[in-house]
């Protein structure tokens, strides 16, 4: 089986801080990664692809993934009590179909 | 805008129905998949199809079954509803191809079995 780790939190910071998001991933194949912001009730919503080591950067989201030590890691600048969600890890199979999910990191930004 | 649509929001049923669940992508995607998601245990693959009339098993398919019969929809069945199939059930697709492309998700079903 295929692990996705992260800490499942909660994660608080206050409101202008940077939320700094955890995964890591035990398949060395694997070649996408992705991560999904989840409001409680709701169903996942995409926030970012990475697919090369290095940083991806849009609008107040950084995705950083070094495969080397199997680690992706989201960034949250400037963080608003709207971020307040459990944010999901995922990470393809090579050749597969499916990805393997993380069981999130549930994050709260205080006013 | 990738839209991904199921029957319900809400379903209450009782044990020993079947029941269906139905999933309708508008993106032209080869993959589908269903998930249910409980507390604690994260989101769990039941079946995934990467064309029409093909499925694969995932990581929890008994007492499920799925049938694909076109493209855009694609359909958990649930043999006999039981307790312990009370759920929010999520429906996601994508792309396809040797390389997962990103799995874009459907608003999800509350699934109450009394």
């Amino acid at each position: 089986q295929k692990e996705v780790e992260q800490n499942s939190g909660p994660l608080s910071v206050p409101e202008g801080a940077i939320a700094s998001l955890n995964c890591t991933y035990s398949d060395r194949g694997s070649q996408s990664f992705f991560w999904y912001r989840q409001y409680s009730g709701k169903s996942p919503e995409l926030i970012m692809s990475i697919y090369s080591n290095g940083d991806k950067e849009d609008g107040r989201f950084t995705a950083q993934l070094n495969k080397a030590s199997q680690y992706v890691s989201l960034l949250i600048r400037d963080s608003q009590p709207s971020d307040s969600a459990t944010y999901l890890c995922a990470v393809n199979e090579l050749f597969g179909y499916a990805l393997n999910f993380g069981k999130g990191t549930s994050l709260l930004v205080t006013p | 805008d990738v839209k991904v649509t199921q029957s319900s929001r809400y379903l209450v049923k009782r044990t020993g129905e079947k029941v269906f669940l139905e999933c309708v992508q508008d993106m032209d995607h080869e993959n589908m998949f269903w998930y249910r998601q409980d507390p604690g245990l994260g989101l769990r693959l039941i079946y995934f199809s990467y064309d029409v009339k093909m499925k694969e098993k995932g990581d929890i398919p008994e007492g499920y079954s799925v049938s694909r019969e076109k493209k855009e929809r694609f359909s958990l069945i649930l043999e006999s509803a039981s307790t312990n199939q009370t759920s929010m059930y999520l429906c996601a697709s994508g792309g396809g191809g040797a390389v997962q492309d990103t799995q874009y998700f459907g608003p999800g079903t509350r699934l109450t079995v009394l």
